[in-house]
């Protein structure tokens, strides 16, 4: 049962434009949200996140966005660069901390010239 | 600060035979993390410790998997002995205790095939 759904494993995106990763949930007793990003042959670095009591976080280029009546979470970038261009992960959290994280399976998001 | 050290990088074993990883987290980060990544898929939880006290192990495969933190700092993950599905990479994660909304920072695994 994948509570953390990301439906797009990729996405292309030309530099300087926006990108849009998207994050669906099951499980209504999610209450904190975050993004990863991982490049090859290295761990998971935590990006932005996001509690159940905003529907905004703003972080630099980075800005997630969160629906909770339809369970629905994204991360917009922009303007993207090609140092952006990696394996994108939503996590989700049931007690309102960043400890026992459940994740989705990642976008990877490519970043062209 | 110095990131979570985490070895070796690679282990190639056969089914079976019996493998050990080592964490050392982050100085001062009393929460430690063992995750198992799939290839393709998310990051998976397989135990929580609170300095030397397990905190969740509820997705750990105590039949084959241990895991132990004896003094509260350095982790070491066990699998014996090991299967064919077990092919994977290990993530050893930390965090601080204190602060609720601390994000977990990663090692950069270990990757295990089990031929």
């Amino acid at each position: 049962d994948q509570q953390v759904k990301q439906n797009s494993p990729s996405l292309s995106v030309q530099e300087g434009r926006i990108s849009i990763l998207n994050c669906d949930y099951t499980n209504s007793m999610f209450d904190y949200f975050l993004w990863y990003k991982k490049y090859p042959a290295e761990g998971p670095t935590f990006l932005i996140s996001i509690s159940s009591i905003k529907d905004k976080n703003e972080d630099g280029r980075f800005t997630v966005f969160l629906n909770k009546s339809a369970k629905h979470l994204s991360l917009h970038i922009v303007p993207s660069q090609p140092g952006d261009s990696a394996v994108y992960f939503c996590a989700a959290s049931a007690d309102g901390t960043a400890s026992k994280l459940t994740f989705g399976t990642g976008t990877r998001l490519q970043v062209t010239l | 600060e110095a990131g979570v050290a985490q070895s070796p990088r690679y282990k190639i074993i056969e089914k079976r035979q019996s493998v050990a990883f080592w964490c050392n987290p982050i100085s001062g980060h009393a929460t430690l993390y063992w995750y198992q990544q799939i290839l393709g898929q998310g990051p998976k939880l397989l135990i929580q410790f609170q300095n030397n006290g397990v905190v969740d192990d509820s997705q750990l495969p105590k039949d084959r998997f241990s895991a132990e933190r004896l003094k509260g700092v350095d982790s070491t993950l066990k699998i014996q002995p090991a299967k064919l599905e077990d092919s994977a990479v290990y993530l050893c994660a930390s965090s601080l205790a204190r602060a609720p909304n601390s994000p977990l920072h990663f090692g950069n695994g270990t990757r295990l095939t089990v031929t």
